[in-house]
């Protein structure tokens, strides 16, 4: 079966500190990963997306970036985080576009 | 102008009092309609795919339908354990999955 880890699961940090945050997914090969951001009464906003390694593909301008360096590993990054990066972040996984997606357990970020 | 929209935003329940929550969507050409259960702090759940309009999908006290317009997850003799955020996002072919905002769902004893 698959499995999907997020780490850390929560973290708090300075604003204009650096950010990663990684998503590793179990038990399958060359899945499609994202990356998204929910925030209160704001719904589940996709940041990144990516059907390979090194591609990515951005939904939202804004300072944070992600990397796909392995087949099954997924990073979101910053350079210096803004008090507005703070919310909940999810990955998620699914076998192709368009199929469900299957979420991690989330990583609760809050900028201080 | 919001594609996905949900409705109600909150619904409190007694326990066993079966309802209905809506998922109207605006996309044309949809390419699959997904349900998604989240409780608090935790990822979403994936509990349905609907596909065409007709389509009905059923788990435990859950049943989903869908028509060309809207779907509808109706729950049928709920627990305190069904209490929950309900996500529905929609397809649309060469798109990103677009979710609405969800229902939150409060069953009481």
């Amino acid at each position: 079966s698959q499995t999907i880890h997020q780490w850390p699961a929560t973290l708090v940090q300075p604003v204009g500190s650096p950010l990663s945050l990684e998503c590793t997914v179990e038990g399958t090969s060359n899945p499609n990963l994202y990356w998204y951001r929910q925030a209160a009464g704001r719904g589940l906003q996709l940041l990144f997306y990516s059907v390979g390694i090194g591609q990515i593909s951005s939904e939202v301008p804004q300072n944070l970036s992600a990397s796909r360096p392995q087949d099954r590993q997924f990073i979101l990054s910053s350079k210096k985080l803004l008090l507005s990066d703070s919310g909940f972040y999810l990955c998620a996984w699914s076998r192709r576009q368009g199929l469900e997606q299957y979420f991690g357990p989330g990583t609760r970020l809050t900028v201080t | 102008e919001d594609q996905v929209t949900q409705s109600p935003e909150a619904l409190r329940l007694q326990e066993g009092e079966s309802s209905s929550l809506n998922c109207s969507y605006t996309v044309s050409g949809l390419r699959g309609l997904f349900w998604y259960r989240q409780d608090p702090g935790k990822g979403p759940e994936f509990l349905f795919t609907l596909y065409s309009a007709g389509e009905e999908k059923e788990k435990e006290r859950l049943k989903a339908t869908l028509t060309k317009k809207e779907s509808f997850l109706h729950i049928t003799a709920p627990k305190p354990e069904d209490s929950a955020t309900y996500l529905c996002a929609v397809y649309q072919a060469g798109t990103a999955l677009i979710f609405g905002k969800g229902t939150t769902l409060s069953v009481s004893s």
